[in-house]
Formats: C-alpha cells, structure tokens, sequence
C-alpha cells in the first residue's frame, strides 16, 4: 500500500524564518502536488511536479521533486502570517487517484 | 466562474437515513472524485468517474454508492449512514482521464451522524 508521509505534522515558526516541509513516498511515481487548505476551506492547489528534480516556486514558497529518493520539500522563505494554513502534499503513481498525506499545520507567529 | 459546488455545505442526520451529497462541475471535466478527510488521515478516495456512465471504487468505499449520468453531475449517496461515515466530504475534478495536472476540489460537506 502507498505511504505518503509528511514531516512535521505541526509547525509553528516566527515571521521572518525560513523552513522546509517534507513529503516522502513508498512507491514510484513521477507526478507530485502540493495543496494549501485554511481552515473550514477546500484545497487549493499550489504545485505540480511531474518531473524528477523539477522546481516550482510562487511567492515565498518553493517545491521540489526527488523521484529517486521518493522525497518532494516545501520550502518557506521569509514566512509571513498569510501562509498559515495545512499544508498538504499528495502523489498520483497511477491515473485513477491520488494519495495524500496526513498534512502539515503551519502557524506562522508575528 | 469555472468551479467545484458541492451541497449541502453542513448536514446532521440520523443513523440509516438515507442521503445524497450533490456534486456539480462548470469546467466540462471528465474525471470527477469524491475524497474523506478525517483527522490524522489525509483524504481517502471513495469512488471516481473517468466519464459519463463509468464509475468505480477508490480506496474507502463501504457504505457509498455513486452515479455518473451526466458529465457534470457526480452524487454520492449513503443509502443507510452510520455514525463512522461522520467526516468532511470533498468533490473533485480534473481535465485529464485521471488526476493529471491536479484536481479542482469543492468547497466541501461537513455530515455528522448520530
């Protein structure tokens, strides 16, 4: 069964710093997104990855994908209150679903 | 506005009550989803669609059915609810035959059953 694992599950940092989220998965697959829910909302998407070493970047937050080492990270840059939300990353190793992980809790504290 | 409707946004029912969870989308996308989300678990696939008329079982589809007459139209049903359905539910869409460039997820459905 596909694991997807999200490191850490809640994080709480300063405005200003810097952090990366992590996303591991158990079984091959070349496709990789990111999504962004605040609380009592939907999903938004934020980054497809669909490639080994591709680089997306929007704002202050920069995805990337290791399809070797199954591992994709969200870097935040200079965080700011506007990015707390949970964050999740979900991996689609065939066309029919896509697995999510547990999802990060991000608090951005002034 | 290209988008996901879900309704009805929160529902309380009883247990065995039978209820339908509408899901449309505007974007003329052929694949349609409907996803779980409870605490510590992420989201769980119940059932998708690929188009019109084929439908067929995610990872977590005891006690739901679905239909896909129409290419916008996506219910879920819960023929008799039990309290460990109680969860937020997400429609989703997406242009490809699959989830290929990421879905369009609904604003979602709070059901509580008691």
């Amino acid at each position: 069964e596909l694991k997807v694992e999200q490191n850490p599950l809640f994080l709480s940092m300063q405005e200003g710093k810097n952090y990366t989220i992590y996303c591991n998965y158990s079984t091959t697959s070349d496709r990789l997104y990111w999504y962004r829910q605040d609380p009592g909302k939907s999903l938004e998407s934020l980054f497809v990855l669909l490639s080994n070493g591709a680089v997306k970047q929007e704002g202050r937050l920069m995805a990337s994908l290791d399809t070797k080492a199954r591992l994709s990270t969200l870097h935040i840059t200079a965080a700011v209150h506007d990015l707390s939300a949970t964050y999740f990353c979900a991996v689609g190793p065939g066309a029919n679903n896509l697995f999510f992980g547990t999802g990060t809790r991000l608090t951005v504290i002034p | 506005e290209a988008q996901v409707t879900q309704n009805p946004r929160y529902l309380i029912t009883v247990t065995g009550k039978k209820l339908t969870v509408t899901c449309s989308q505007n974007m003329n996308h052929e694949y349609m989803s409907w996803y779980r989300q409870d605490p510590g678990l992420g989201l769980r696939q119940i059932y998708y669609s690929m188009n019109v008329e084929v439908t067929d079982k995610g990872d977590v589809p005891e006690g739901y059915k679905v239909s896909r007459k129409e290419k916008r139209n996506f219910p879920l049903i819960l023929e008799s609810p039990s309290p460990n359905q109680t969860s937020l539910y997400f429609c989703a869409s997406s242009p490809d035959r699959g989830p290929g460039y990421g879905y369009t997820f609904g604003s979602g459905t709070r059901l509580t059953v008691v």
